[in-house]
Order: C-alpha cells, then sequence, then structure tokens
C-alpha cells in the first residue's frame, strides 16, 4: 500500500512569491494535515482538512492557506513567501482513528 | 508553545543497549503517540496509546502513559545503529487532532 506522497521535494522560491506544495494521502484516508518544521521552532501545526473541508487551523497568518479536493489529495500554498517561510513542509493523512501518517515532506527554501 | 518535551535532548548508547526516552506534557489528551525522523526527513509513525492504556507493545518498542504524571516513555530494546535518528512525542487533544510535538530526542546509537 502506498504511502503519503508529497510534491516537489524539493522548492526554492525568492521573497514574495507564492509557494503551491501538493500532497497525496493514503488511499482511504480522508483527513489530511499539514506541518510546518522550521530549524528551532520545531513542528508547528498548520492546517487540517476533511472531506473538503477545513476543519483546525493553527496559529500562522492567512497568506497560508489550502484546500482539499474530492479525491481527498491537498494542496498548501503561501502567499508573499518570507525567508522564516523557509522549513520543511510535512502532510499527514489518517482514516477515523487518528493515527497520523505523514511523507517525506516539501523542504522550502525562501531566498 | 510546545506540549510535549522529551528527555533527555540527546542520547548516546552502544548497540544492543536499551534506550529509554520520556515525555512530558501539560493538558488532558486524547492520545499520545511516537515517531521516528531520519536526518530532516518524513516522520515515521512507531506507535499509539489512548489516553484510557497504561502500556502497549509493538516489537523492539514499549510505551507507557501516565496520566497522572502527564508523561510517557518509549524504550527501545537491543538498539541497532539503524534505530539512531531523532524521535517526537506528539499528543492530541480531544477532537482537535492537531498533533503538537515535544522538541524531540535525538539518539545516536553506535555499533
Amino acid at each position: 500500500e502506498a504511502g503519503v506522497t508529497q510534491s516537489p521535494t524539493h522548492l526554492i522560491k525568492t521573497r514574495g512569491q507564492q509557494a503551491t506544495l501538493r500532497c497525496s494521502p493514503i488511499s482511504g484516508h480522508t483527513s489530511v494535515y499539514w506541518y510546518q518544521q522550521a530549524l528551532g521552532l520545531g513542528l508547528q501545526f498548520l492546517l487540517w482538512y476533511d472531506e473538503g473541508e477545513e476543519r483546525n487551523r493553527g496559529n500562522f497568518p492567512p497568506r497560508f492557506s489550502g484546500r482539499q479536493f474530492p479525491n481527498y489529495s491537498s494542496e498548501l500554498n503561501v502567499n508573499a513567501l518570507e525567508l522564516e517561510d523557509s522549513a520543511l513542509y510535512l502532510c499527514a493523512s489518517s482514516d477515523t482513528v487518528g493515527e497520523q501518517f505523514f511523507g517525506p515532506g516539501t523542504r522550502l527554501t525562501v531566498l | 508553545s510546545q506540549q510535549g518535551e522529551e528527555d533527555p535532548q540527546a542520547l548516546s548508547i552502544q548497540e544492543g543497549e536499551n534506550a529509554t526516552m520520556n515525555c512530558s506534557y501539560k493538558t488532558s489528551i486524547n492520545n499520545l503517540q511516537w515517531y521516528r525522523q531520519n536526518s530532516g526527513r518524513g516522520l515515521v509513525h512507531l506507535i499509539l496509546i489512548r489516553s484510557n492504556e497504561r502500556e502497549k507493545h509493538s516489537g523492539r518498542l514499549r510505551v507507557t502513559l501516565d496520566t497522572s504524571k502527564k508523561s510517557s516513555s518509549l524504550l527501545i530494546t537491543a538498539s541497532r545503529a539503524a534505530d539512531t535518528a531523532s524521535y517526537f512525542c506528539a499528543t492530541d487533544r480531544t477532537g482537535r487532532r492537531a498533533l503538537t510535538f515535544g522538541s524531540g530526542t535525538r539518539l545516536q546509537v553506535q555499533p
């Protein structure tokens, strides 16, 4: 069974640009989560989507947004990129049980 | 701020020895999960223990949970060089699904 997949693996942008990160959950999982792992700040919860709806949001500004598609895949969009947005962005998926299984991550570098 | 705090921050042992990592948290939880991360890559789910469980085993892993002390421990028996990684505990407050991660324990297993 395929795990959570994320693309791209690496992404390099400049300040002020927009970044789009993609995630495909494990087959049968309806919930998708996004986390940011920035140097010195640890793993921080960003967003939770379930059945196409945003269910919970972490303490991040509105320029962090996303959506979930009918096939349960998800996109994370980061607008007006700032240097401190450089981080590893991890996507996870789960079924109703609650164990969250993570993908390999997208490393975003903002220059 | 991080809810969970792992102890110790770093641990170095010889192959074949046991490794014990501890996690403390501050608020009531629905469940607690342990993850492993190799060199800044994705997180590997190790085990989930629910708030009404006290101990759980999976292969060479043993996890305990003491909700009265708001703490958990992860024991890896007969460690191997391949166990070298960072280990994180993550807590889930009821219904919110936003995992709150500790700062992690960096485990080094010397061959």
